[in-house]
């Protein structure tokens, strides 16, 4: 059964900082890994999309890794900005016949003025 | 503009009463999601569709209906049967006449609470 974990839960960070999310899947049978963003009571903003075949994704201040093998993605935001403040979620999409999205819990990123 | 609009964006539910949660969409998306979002946790996958008058059985599916009449709607209706029902629930649409790997479009949520 795929699991994806994300580190770390919550991150607090000031502003103009460059900063990491990590995720992390079990399963390396997957289309794609998509990265979100959640802001509160809202729903889900795409950010990135990386194709199992590739090894990265950028768009301006985002830059979206991923290593199918070791089962990792990174998520490195740069000159962070207290508009970034939101939850981050990662989600793969697995194979096999499945159109489901397996999500982490998300990583809560405060970016302090 | 094109997207998917839930409503309503909050919702009560008496006990023992069902509700319907409105998802639609204007972007010609083939398949169409449900997820339910408890706090702290991750998504989870309620039903899904990828054509209309059929659909398929998510992760978390027992105490919830579908229907798909339409390409552009999918109303989830949360049932009598479903006994912790206060969640914030999601709608996603995807392209699916392209390569496999479209990004999935969300909505605004509705929350779902008991009175």
């Amino acid at each position: 059964k795929q699991e994806v974990t994300q580190i770390p839960a919550a991150l607090s960070v000031p502003e103009g900082e460059n900063l990491v999310l990590n995720c992390s899947f079990t399963d390396s049978a997957i289309y794609n890994l998509q990265w979100f963003r959640q802001d509160p009571g809202k729903g889900l903003t795409s950010l990135l999309l990386i194709q199992s075949s590739q090894r990265e994704q950028t768009s301006g201040r985002l830059n979206a890794s991923l290593d199918k093998s070791s089962g990792r993605s990174t998520l490195y935001i740069a000159a962070s900005q207290p508009g970034d403040s939101a939850t981050y979620l990662c989600a793969v999409r697995e194979k096999g016949g499945s159109e489901k999205l397996v999500f982490g819990k998300g990583t809560k990123l405060t970016v302090n003025p | 503009d094109g997207g998917i609009t839930q409503s309503p964006k909050y919702l009560f539910r008496k006990e023992g009463q069902n509700v319907t949660l409105s998802c639609e969409q204007n972007l010609n998306h083939d398949a169409m999601y449900w997820y339910r979002q408890d706090p702290g946790q991750g998504l989870r996958l309620i039903y899904y569709s990828q054509i209309v008058n059929d659909f398929q059985k998510g992760d978390i599916a027992e105490g919830y209906s579908v229907s798909r009449e339409k390409k552009e709607s999918f109303p989830l209706t949360v049932t009598s049967a479903q006994k912790n029902p206060t969640a914030f629930y999601l709608c996603a649409s995807r392209n699916q006449e392209l390569l496999s790997n479209q990004p999935q479009h969300f909505g605004d949520g509705t929350r779902l609470s008991i009175l």
